[in-house]
């Protein structure tokens, strides 16, 4: 069965504390991405990676981190740094060239900092 | 500065009526849009897709509508099922820019279809 995983689906943390959420994939999707969902708001972009050992900074990237080593996998890491970490975390994946956009999403992560 | 808009919060619609879900975009650069649907807890699921060269698309109860040169396109749901309610994404592309394959999400519009 092909798709995405995220896991864990709840993740509760005390402030200060550095988080790592994982997302892995079995598509053969060469791109990947982080999006945060708030209450009332539009999924934003916080890192992207169209390859391997490669990622770009989206729109609210400041206080995450990622790394892209192999092409199935591209874990983000909430850190101390970041003001406002509780929220809903999705990740998804894409192919790069052809033409369609379509970003295949997996289950979430809702995340809650206290 | 919002580049894709969807200016309806919430949409209630009788089961069996049409529900139409609309969205604005002010990049001129997009040329490919898509329509996903979410329900609560879980991530989006695609359901429909337009590239700028088309006006309509249609697969099943679902045909989006494009008018470029108003920048609006709209999402049609014809007959609209209970199954139907959920909150659903109006999402661009620019395809041919440097950040190919980026989506540029709406705000959502929740549907509740009343049986």
């Amino acid at each position: 069965d092909g798709g995405i995983t995220q896991s864990p689906k709840y993740l509760f943390r005390k402030e200060g504390q550095n988080v790592t959420l994982s997302c892995e994939q079995n598509l053969n999707h060469d791109a990947m991405y982080w999006y945060r969902q708030d209450p009332g708001q539009g999924l934003r972009l916080i890192y992207y990676s169209q390859i391997v050992n490669d990622f770009q900074k989206g729109d609210i990237a400041e206080g995450y981190s990622v790394s892209r080593e192999k092409k199935e996998s591209f874990p983000l890491t909430v850190t101390s740094a970041q003001k406002n970490p509780t929220a809903f975390y999705l990740c998804a994946s894409s192919i790069v060239g052809t033409g369609n956009y379509e970003q295949y999403f997996g289950p979430g992560t809702r995340l809650t900092v206290t | 500065d919002q580049q894709v808009k969807q200016n309806s919060p919430s949409l209630s619609v009788q089961e069996g009526r049409i529900s139409i879900l609309n969205c604005d975009y002010t990049n001129s650069m997009f040329d490919y849009f898509l329509w996903y649907k979410k329900y609560p807890a879980e991530g989006p699921t695609f359901l429909i897709s337009i590239s700028s060269i088309k006006d309509k698309n249609e697969d099943g109860r679902f045909t989006v509508f494009l008018n470029k040169s108003a920048k609006h396109l709209s999402l049609h749901i014809v007959p609209s099922q209970p199954g139907d309610s959920a909150v659903y994404f109006c999402a661009a592309s620019a395809g041919s820019g440097g950040s190919q394959g980026n989506l540029i999400f709406g705000k959502g519009t929740k549907l509740s279809v009343k049986p």
